[in-house]
């Protein structure tokens, strides 16, 4: 069981909008901690896609976007796209824990 | 391009030692601006993080983890090493390597994995 918590699966069809939640409690991000999201295709190297919450590195598409606020944060697709269709991870510290902590993943499935 | 390429037995017996090697190119391990992960990932489950090596040689550990591993690197080969004993079949993964990046905004420092390997796949088994 993860300590952030994801949806498993979400889905959507092109060109669409998609949201992909991840939950967390007041030792992780609710304490302030950044999240970090990653996009990974199986059977490759997954991919920084988010870093501290809201920003993208570079060549990463602006139809990604990240938010945060309280003890949650979110990971939105616009204008989803056949290529999106991937799992997707949130990520973020965890001061009781006195780590790196990530959430279960959500499953992107474009209709 | 920083490329990290993930090596090791793909296979290790109960109790023994998984040993595995990550081999940097493009980029020097002793850079003291960044630091470097191991992260592994069980059949059809979730991303779990071992350990880190900071810049200072300093790891820090996955609590869970912790009695069991140990990271380290050889400068001189530009390798990130890890090490986990006494393993079981419950260590059998998908196991990267990570370069990670400091990122600063309004709430100070935080680490992310900026670079990953391929992985490469461990079984414990008998």
């Amino acid at each position: 069981q993860s300590v952030l918590t994801q949806p498993p699966s979400v889905s959507g069809a092109p060109g669409l909008r998609v949201t992909i939640s991840c939950s967390g409690t007041s030792s992780n991000i609710g304490a302030g901690s950044d999240v970090h999201w990653y996009q990974h295709l199986p059977g490759t190297a997954p991919k920084l896609l988010i870093y501290a919450n809201n920003n993208r590195p570079s060549g990463v598409p602006d139809r990604f976007s990240g938010s945060k606020s309280g003890t949650s944060a979110s990971l939105a697709i616009t204008g989803l796209q056949p290529e999106d269709e991937a799992y997707y991870y949130c990520q973020s510290h965890d001061n009781s824990l006195s780590g790196v902590v990530f959430g279960g993943g959500t499953k992107v499935t474009v209709l | 391009q920083v490329l990290l390429q993930e090596s090791g037995p793909g296979l290790v017996k109960p109790s023994q030692t998984l040993s595995l090697t990550c081999t940097v190119s493009g980029g020097s391990v002793s850079s003291g601006s960044y630091y470097w992960s191991w992260i592994r990932q069980p059949a059809g489950k979730g991303l779990e993080w071992i350990g880190r090596l900071y810049s200072s040689g300093i790891p820090s550990y996955n609590p869970s983890l912790k009695s069991r591993v140990t990271i380290s690197a050889d400068t001189s080969k530009n390798q990130i090493s890890l090490n986990l004993r006494s393993v079981t079949a419950a260590d059998t993964a998908v196991y990267y390597c990570t370069r990670d990046n400091v990122y600063y905004d309004a709430n100070g420092p935080s680490l992310a994995f900026e670079i990953w390997g391929q992985g490469t796949v461990v079984t414990v088994s008998s």
